[in-house]
Formats: structure tokens, sequence, C-alpha cells
């Protein structure tokens, strides 16, 4: 049974780019939650998207925007990168909106020079 | 909103000792779920236990327990006879209602032989 997947491993931007990271959910769930993670912080929720709408939204800009798949796959892109935006970016998934319990990938470790 | 508190940015213990790691949290939700997850050096977030805010039962499972406390929004996590394995950073979750998860900043465990 695998679990959540995520790529790439490892990124290093420019700024001014964009980036799409992708994760795919744990098999049986449908819910895919995004979290960005700075050094020394916890995780920060991004948004979440179950039917292939985002149905919540953390604090962040437009410049930060998704997508989810019929098969529940989903990305994270991120326009005109900032220095700030590096971080741990975290994908977790989850069965039905509501998730009880979000099992996390691995991470996809964005750095922006 | 929620907030999640984690006091000890981080804790030096030499193996074989007992540690409490703390959380605190608020919430103006009755129905809650608190978490507590383990991140390893990979990065990955290791779901460790899921406690709703209707159950304060303690719970034990082998080295780890928890103690639930509502009447002073706290729920610490116990580690008893530390072993270098669990040199991690561990986060303390909340999840009310349809929110999604807010994690406190976290506390670095360091475990030495």
């Amino acid at each position: 049974d695998a679990g959540v997947t995520q790529s790439p491993t490892h990124l290093i931007k420019t700024r001014g780019q964009q980036v799409t990271l992708r994760c795919s959910p744990k098999s049986g769930h449908d819910t895919v939650s995004w979290y960005q993670q700075a050094l020394g912080q916890g995780p920060q929720f991004i948004f979440q998207y179950y039917e292939e709408e985002e149905r919540q939204r953390g604090n962040f800009p437009d410049r930060f925007s998704g997508h989810q798949y019929p098969n529940y796959s989903s990305e994270l892109n991120v326009n005109a990168l900032l220095l700030g935006d590096s971080a741990l970016y975290l994908c977790a998934s989850s069965y039905g909106v509501v998730g009880y319990e979000q099992y996390f990938g691995p991470g996809t470790r964005l750095t922006v020079t | 909103a929620q907030k999640v508190t984690q006091a000890q940015t981080e804790i030096s213990v030499v193996e074989k000792e007992d540690v409490t790691l703390d959380c605190v949290y608020e919430t103006r939700d009755t129905t809650y779920y608190l978490f507590w997850y383990k991140q390893p050096p990979s990065g990955e977030l290791v779901f460790l236990i899921r406690r709703n805010s209707f159950d304060e039962q303690n719970e034990i499972s082998g080295r780890y327990s928890w103690n639930f406390q509502k009447s002073t929004s706290s729920f610490n996590f116990t580690i008893t006879a530390s072993q270098v394995v669990d040199s991690a950073v561990y986060f303390c979750a909340l999840k009310a209602g349809y929110s999604t998860l807010t994690f406190g900043k976290g506390t670095m465990l360091l475990v030495s032989p």
C-alpha cells in the first residue's frame, strides 16, 4: 500500500521564477492538503483540495495556487518566487473533506536563490 | 481561531531518561482533535496519536504515553526510557470542526548515548 508520494525531492529556483510541486495521495484517500514549513517552524496550512476544488485556504497570497486531478493527485504552483518561499512543502492526504487523520508525504525542499 | 503552543524549543536528555514534551492549545470549539507527530531528519511527519475532546483517558503505547487534561488545555507527551532513535522534532497539532490542522512550533528532542 503506497503512502503519500511527492516530487521532486529537492528543487532550486531563482527569484521571480515559477515552480510546480506534485503529490499523489495514499491509496483510498481523496483529499489533499498542502503545508509550508519554514526552517525551525511548524507546518503552515496553504490549502486543501477535495473533489477537484479548493475547499479551504490558509493565509497565503494568490501566487500560491493548486489543482487536483480526477485520480486525486494534486499540484501546488507558486508564481513569482520570493526568497521567503524557501521551505519544505508537505502534502498530506486524508479521506473526506473533514479528514480526521492526515498522512504526510516526505516533502519537497524548495530553495529560492 | 485555533492556537497550539509548545513552549519547549529544544530538550536534551541522556539515553534511558524519561522526557515530557508539553503542549497547550486554544480553541472555542467543543469538539476537536489533538495530534502528535514526529519529524525525523528525513522530514516526513509521522503520525503518533489522535485524541478527541471527549476522551480524556490517558493512553500508553509502549514507551510513549499521553496525558490529556481539558481543565488546563494541555496534551502532554512522555517518552519513557528514551533512546537515540527518539531524536526528532515533535509537533503537537489541533483540528477543530472543519478546520485543518494547526501545528505548534515543535520541540526538538536530542537523545545522546
